[in-house]
């Protein structure tokens, strides 16, 4: 069974330039969420999708983030503009049901702002 | 906001030698994971403890949790060079995952 996959790996824009980001879940799984690793800190939540329904995206750090899930199959989390600050890595992860025990997280994408 | 802390962030040890990670949760968390991640790999899930007093072990790593204190360690016992990782904790509450800073171990020989 496939994991969670995201694309692209590695991804090198210029400060004002768009980049979207995506996300393949375990088949099957309805949830799906969106985190970013900030060189030097820890995880942090961005936003949470029960199907195609974003749940909870507290953890959008402004207006220029827009995550979307059409479908409730692959997501995609574009920036646009990108800032210098938006660059560090975005996991995605997806799991059966929000409360269970094991959610499945990609290899991230090393966003990367010049 | 629950908050962690883990400790220390960079890790060197020799092969054989034993240590612990540390990780400190601010508030009740309703679980807590450890992961390891190998450079461009996905998060792989170790440990899930959910319990206070809870042990578990999988070769030479071990993980415990300590609720009243809101602790959980990961003890590493006789390094192997195939340990070398970034580890994370992360406490889950309700259906967020709040996560350590990451610990980044390399094991000498």
């Amino acid at each position: 069974e496939a994991g969670v996959t995201q694309f692209p790996s590695h991804s090198v824009i210029e400060k004002g330039q768009t980049v979207t980001l995506r996300c393949d879940p375990i088949s099957g799984h309805d949830n799906l969420y969106w985190y970013r690793r900030v060189m030097g800190k820890e995880i942090k939540f961005l936003l949470h999708f029960v199907k195609e329904s974003k749940q909870d995206e507290s953890g959008m750090p402004n207006n220029r983030f827009l995550a979307e899930r059409t479908g409730g199959t692959y997501s995609t989390l574009k920036v646009q503009p990108a800032e210098l600050e938006d660059s560090g890595v975005y996991f995605c992860a997806s799991s059966q049901d929000s409360l269970n025990t094991e959610a499945f997280f990609g290899q991230g994408t090393r966003l990367t702002v010049v | 906001e629950l908050k962690v802390e883990q400790n220390p962030l960079f890790l060197s040890m020799q092969e054989g030698k034993n240590y612990t990670i540390y990780c400190n949760y601010s508030t009740t968390s309703d679980r807590l994971y450890w992961y390891r991640q190998d450079p461009g790999k996905s998060l792989e899930s170790l440990f899930v403890l959910l319990s206070n007093g809870a042990v578990k072990q999988e070769g030479r790593l071990m993980a415990s949790l300590d609720t009243k204190a809101r602790l959980s360690t990961l003890h590493i016992t006789a390094a192997v060079h195939d340990l070398s990782a970034t580890y994370f904790c992360a406490a889950f509450r309700w259906v967020q995952f709040y996560f350590g800073t990451g610990t980044s171990l390399t094991v000498i020989p």
